[in-house]
Order: structure tokens, then sequence, then C-alpha cells
């Protein structure tokens, strides 16, 4: 079974500076997506970015992106300039092409806290 | 705002009765997911349908059950309730339910159990 594991349950940081969140995750599968989604106080579950197993470019989408080793199954998720709006938790999640449906497979979550 | 719409915003419900959660995907969505959010459990998927159908099913209870409707909006029913039930049930959409879906959530139902 695939799993996804984020180390950190607890990060902080200040406005202005870069953060980095980590994500591990198991699988024999080699087609399948990434996401990072974010989860503010309101609850919504916004999707950040998201990397296609085949593609070696890392994603970016203007303040985050991505590192993606695929060989050692790490996708971290980096904020640059950190705006207190980041304030928020961050799950990482998975989708393999190789199973029924189309479910995602999340993390236990990140909460970041952004400070002035 | 996603699109997708859920209601009620929050629930409160004692044990043992049963409640049902509704979803409408965005305009032109045929899959629905449902997902359950809990301090203990995280985020776990419960339940896809795609057109009317049931796509796949994860970590749903026997106590829950869902459906899609010909007009495409989803109802997830949970009964005998349990204080462990207590949690943020989203709903999703997707166009396809074919990989890779990329899945719009909606705002979530806030079920409280007492």
């Amino acid at each position: 079974a695939q799993t996804v594991t984020q180390s950190q349950p607890e990060m902080s940081v200040q406005e202005a500076e870069t953060v980095t969140l980590s994500c591990t995750y198991d699988t024999s599968e080699n087609n399948y997506y990434l996401f990072w989604y974010k989860q503010p106080p309101s609850r919504q579950m916004i999707l950040v970015i998201r990397q296609e197993a085949y593609k070696q470019q890392n994603a970016t989408e203007n303040r985050f992106s991505v590192n993606f080793q695929k060989a050692a199954k790490s996708f971290s998720l980096k904020i640059s300039d950190s705006q207190l709006g980041d304030t928020a938790m961050y799950f990482c999640a998975f989708m393999n092409q190789n199973q029924a449906g189309t479910a995602l497979i999340f993390g236990k979550g990140t909460t970041l806290s952004v400070s002035s | 705002d996603s699109g997708v719409t859920q209601t009620p915003k929050h629930l409160i419900t004692a044990t043992g009765q049963r409640v049902t959660l509704r979803c409408s995907p965005r305009s032109g969505d045929l899959s629905v997911y449902w997902y359950q959010q809990s301090l203990d459990q995280g985020l776990q998927f419960l339940i896809q349908y795609y057109n009317g159908e049931e796509r796949a099913k994860g970590n749903i209870l026997e106590r829950f059950s869902a459906q899609q409707f010909p007009d495409l909006h989803s109802e997830l029913n949970l009964s005998s309730l349990e204080l462990g039930d207590s949690a943020l049930y989203f709903c999703a959409s997707s166009v396809s339910g074919s990989f890779p879906a990329e899945q719009y959530f909606g705002p979530g139902t806030r079920l409280t159990v007492t």
C-alpha cells in the first residue's frame, strides 16, 4: 500500500524568509502524481502545486516550488518570501495511476506558522 | 471558491442518530469523492463515484453509505453515529474519474456527535 509521510508536525518562519516542508512517500508504482494542498484556518483545501512523476523538471508556482527526488521518493515544498497568509496546514498527497479510482492519499500534515 | 458546494456547514447530533451530508460538484465534473478529516486519523478517502456509479472505496465504515444521483449531486449517509464519527467531511469533484483527476474541494461539513 502507498503511504505518505510528513515528518514535521509543526514549523515556523518569519515573514520574507524561505521555508521547506518535507514529504516522503512509499510506492512500487512508476506513474503517479504528487500534490501539495494548503488548508488555512478557514478549513478550505486549496491545491498549491502538483508534480507528474514522469517529469524530471521540478514544478513551480510563483513563490512555491518543489524538490522532487524520484529515486529517494522525496517531494519537498519550498515557500519563498513567506507571507502571513501562508499560515496554514500543508498536506502532501499522492495519486497512483494503477489503482481503482483516483483517490488522493494524504500525509498527516505540517502546520506552518508565519510571523511578522 | 472552488465551485463545489456542501450542505450543511455544521451539524450537531446525538449518538445513534443518522445524518445526510450533501455535495454538489463543479459544473461539468462527473466524479465526486468523499473524505473524512479527524484529529486522530487525518485526511482519509472514503468513497468515489463517477457518473452515478461507484468507482472506488476507501476506509468507509459499513454504517456509512453514499450515492450519486442523475443530476450528479452526491449524498453521504452516516448512521448509528458514534462519538468518533465527529469530523470534518469533505466532498471533492473532478472532471473525469480517470488518472490524473485534479480534484477541487468543497468547504466541508463539520459534524459533531454528542
